[in-house]
């Protein structure tokens, strides 16, 4: 099946530093890419899609200056965590749309996920 | 907004049955999933229903769809110890184009 590479798979920052995290379609082409923010033993929360060559559209309720999101090329889409504090720690999880091969179903593929601690 | 749970946390023996649950809120459901998450890896499709189906079987998984109780389910025959993971149901809607919701994910650990 298809790949898709997520890094760091962890990271650890002091409050106010940013932090970036990619997201990287290896066997394919992703025009659309998600990101997810899932807290503890909550579910996965979209927080923005991320198309190729444009704007990325937030959900309501993310802040688009706090998190944000590039993706300047067909396999490639990054989150950047600016000035993180401890309450932006999550797991955050990434995937991407493989439109063209793919039967509808089957055409979005996880990262494995990062997790970030903000001390 | 859609609402999905699961319940938290199951443990089987090795060679039962699992069944894990979930129940929605959205009646606009298109397509509804299972997915599996092991430690340190990402989401893996293990199979998907159409909303307008009752049941599909694939090898030691069967789903089955209540759409009047807006109840899915999931069920393993003959776990094994390789099926402890974190299996999170979603949902796509009419007019949510490919974003999915998922549901609050269940831990099922398999044990001897």
């Amino acid at each position: 099946g298809a790949v898709v590479s997520q890094h760091p798979s962890w990271v650890i920052c002091k409050s106010g530093t940013s932090v970036k995290i990619e997201c990287r379609s290896l066997d394919f082409q992703a025009t659309t890419m998600f990101w997810y923010r899932q807290f503890p033993k909550q579910s996965l929360m979209l927080m923005a899609t991320s198309n190729e060559g444009s704007k990325a559209t937030y959900e309501q309720g993310v802040e688009k200056d706090k998190f944000l999101i590039n993706h300047a090329s067909l396999t490639l889409s990054t989150l950047t965590v600016t000035s993180a504090h401890p309450e932006d720690s999550s797991f955050y999880i990434c995937s991407a749309l493989d439109a063209l091969n793919r039967a509808e179903f089957e055409k979005l593929f996880f990262g494995s996920g990062t997790q970030l601690s903000v001390l | 907004g859609e609402d999905v749970e699961q319940s938290l946390f199951l443990s089987v023996r090795e060679g039962d049955s699992s069944v894990i649950n979930c129940t929605y809120t959205d009646s606009s459901s298109t397509y509804l999933y299972w997915y599996k998450q092991e430690p340190g890896a990402g989401l893996q499709l293990l199979t998907y229903i159409f909303s307008n189906m009752d049941m599909k079987q694939d090898q030691r998984l069967t789903v089955l769809l209540n759409k009047k109780d807006k109840h899915l389910s999931l069920r393993i025959a003959d776990t094994q110890t390789g099926d402890s993971a974190i299996y999170f149901c979603a949902e796509t809607f009419t007019g949510g184009g490919n974003k999915l919701t998922f549901g609050t994910g269940t831990q099922l650990k398999v044990e001897l």
